[in-house]
């Protein structure tokens, strides 16, 4: 069965420090695999997608992530991190043949002055 | 990409009581998808439709919840007899137009129950 698991319940950076959000799967072939972003009081905003190709993916807002399927991986980084960026981000896992989409719990950042 | 609107955006309601939520597409899509949300988690499957036909319910989705999509286009998901336990957000959500598999969701419709 497919699942996701995000190691970090929560996270702190200062505003200008790299970030790195961690995000393992388990899926039986290379899935479809996503990062969404939910501000309080916000709905979901899709980040970043990786389906095929290039296993570096850039979204918006200045991140990216990696797909690593020896480590079964797929981790959000961002080199300078902005106070806008504080939120709750879910990493998510689906199949290519189409279908749900099923998210881990999610990490949440803050961001120190 | 494709975007969804939900009503109501609130809703309280006592224990015991039906309600009903209904989700609008703004463009069309086959495919439709319900999650819920509760505090502090990701969202979490409840079914998803294929045109009018329900392709998928997961075992959330007790006895008292009831979905349907009877034009192929909007959604209702009903709780009947509804729980404390049933008091979360729920969402609606659609793929996008270029079939990489993401979701757009709408902004949830969240439930309180007294």
């Amino acid at each position: 069965a497919q699942s996701v698991t995000q190691p970090d319940i929560h996270i702190t950076v200062s505003e200008g420090a790299s970030l790195e959000l961690r995000c393992n799967y388990s899926y039986g072939a290379t899935p479809y695999l996503f990062w969404y972003v939910q501000s309080p009081g916000q709905g979901l905003q899709l980040l970043l997608k990786y389906f095929s190709g290039d296993t570096l993916v850039q979204g918006i807002k200045g991140f990216e992530a990696e797909f690593k399927r020896s480590q079964s991986s797929f981790n959000l980084r961002k080199p300078s991190v902005h106070w806008s960026d504080a939120a709750e981000y879910f990493c998510a896992v689906g199949d290519p043949r189409g279908g749900k989409l099923i998210f881990g719990q999610g990490t949440e950042l803050s961001v120190k002055p | 990409d494709t975007g969804v609107s939900q009503n109501p955006r609130h809703k309280i309601t006592k224990r015991g009581q039906n309600v009903t939520f209904r989700c609008d597409p703004i463009s069309e899509h086959n495919r439709l998808y319900w999650y819920r949300q509760t505090l502090g988690q990701g969202p979490e499957f409840l079914t998803y439709f294929q045109n009018e036909a329900q392709l998928e319910k997961s075992r959330l989705l007790s006895d008292r919840f009831s979905a349907e999509r009877p034009k192929g286009s909007f959604s209702t998901l009903e709780i009947q007899r509804t729980e404390q336990g049933d008091s979360a957000m729920y969402l609606c959500a659609m793929p996008g137009t270029r079939n990489t598999g993401e979701l757009f969701f709408g902004e949830g419709s969240r439930l309180t129950v007294l």
